[in-house]
């Protein structure tokens, strides 16, 4: 099956800094989606994006899916972006499954 | 507003026992789904329902079982509960499609712990 991995595993931040967060993946996918997890651990969906950028607001992601790779920046963080980032990627004739990445566990410090 | 709602957010049953965990939708979304999370493990699919009725085993559905009678309701059912299923279990939904629609909604989570 897909493997998914992620880089780096954990990352800590001071207020106000910028990040990168690395979504590697072992095949093709049509489908590619970033998650946030709060620390009350509700998941929050931030981007579908299977391929090409997109941005909302200091959050902004890209797909090279030639390449099989996707990122995520968080600009100016703010101590609300700590919590967990999970990648996931799936097949569209799968019925919408998921396979999802470790996570990287982000801090920010005040 | 998108909803995922799940019976309990924290549950703690004995070994043995026989556990519903419920998961309502009010998106009217064809596919559902439950993962369990652990640490250092990440999400972990179970089972997903694509129709009513219909149910496809994920990636560890041993020791679980699904019921999905209605389009909004998908049940996860450990039908005896051992010490290796405590765990947080999330459930979300999403529309059919190839398309943007494909987002997964989650619900909160229930973590359940078993005696």
């Amino acid at each position: 099956g897909i493997q998914v991995e992620q880089s780096p595993p954990d990352l800590i931040l001071q207020e106000g800094a910028n990040s990168t967060l690395r979504c590697n993946f072992s095949d093709s996918v049509n489908n590619l989606q970033w998650f946030h997890q709060n620390p009350w651990g509700q998941l929050i969906n931030l981007f579908y994006i299977p391929s090409g950028t997109k941005q909302n607001g200091r959050l902004s992601a890209t797909t090279v899916a030639t390449e099989r790779y996707s990122l995520l920046y968080i600009s100016s963080s703010q101590t609300t972006d700590s919590g967990v980032y999970f990648c996931a990627v799936g097949l569209n004739n799968q019925g919408g499954k998921l396979i999802f990445g470790q996570g990287t566990e982000l801090s920010v410090k005040p | 507003d998108v909803k995922v709602t799940q019976s309990s957010r924290y549950l703690v049953k004995r070994t043995g026992e026989k556990v519903f965990l419920e998961c309502v939708q009010d998106m009217d979304h064809e596919n559902m789904f439950w993962y369990r999370q652990d640490p250092g493990l990440g999400l972990r699919l179970i089972y997903f329902s694509y129709d009513v009725k219909m149910k496809e085993k994920g990636d560890i559905p041993e020791g679980y079982s699904v019921s999905r009678e209605k389009k909004e309701r998908f049940s996860l059912i450990l039908e005896s509960a051992s010490t290796n299923q405590t765990s947080m279990y999330l459930c979300a939904s999403s529309e059919s499609g190839a398309k943007e629609t494909d987002t997964q909604y989650f619900g909160p989570g229930t973590r359940l712990t078993v005696l």
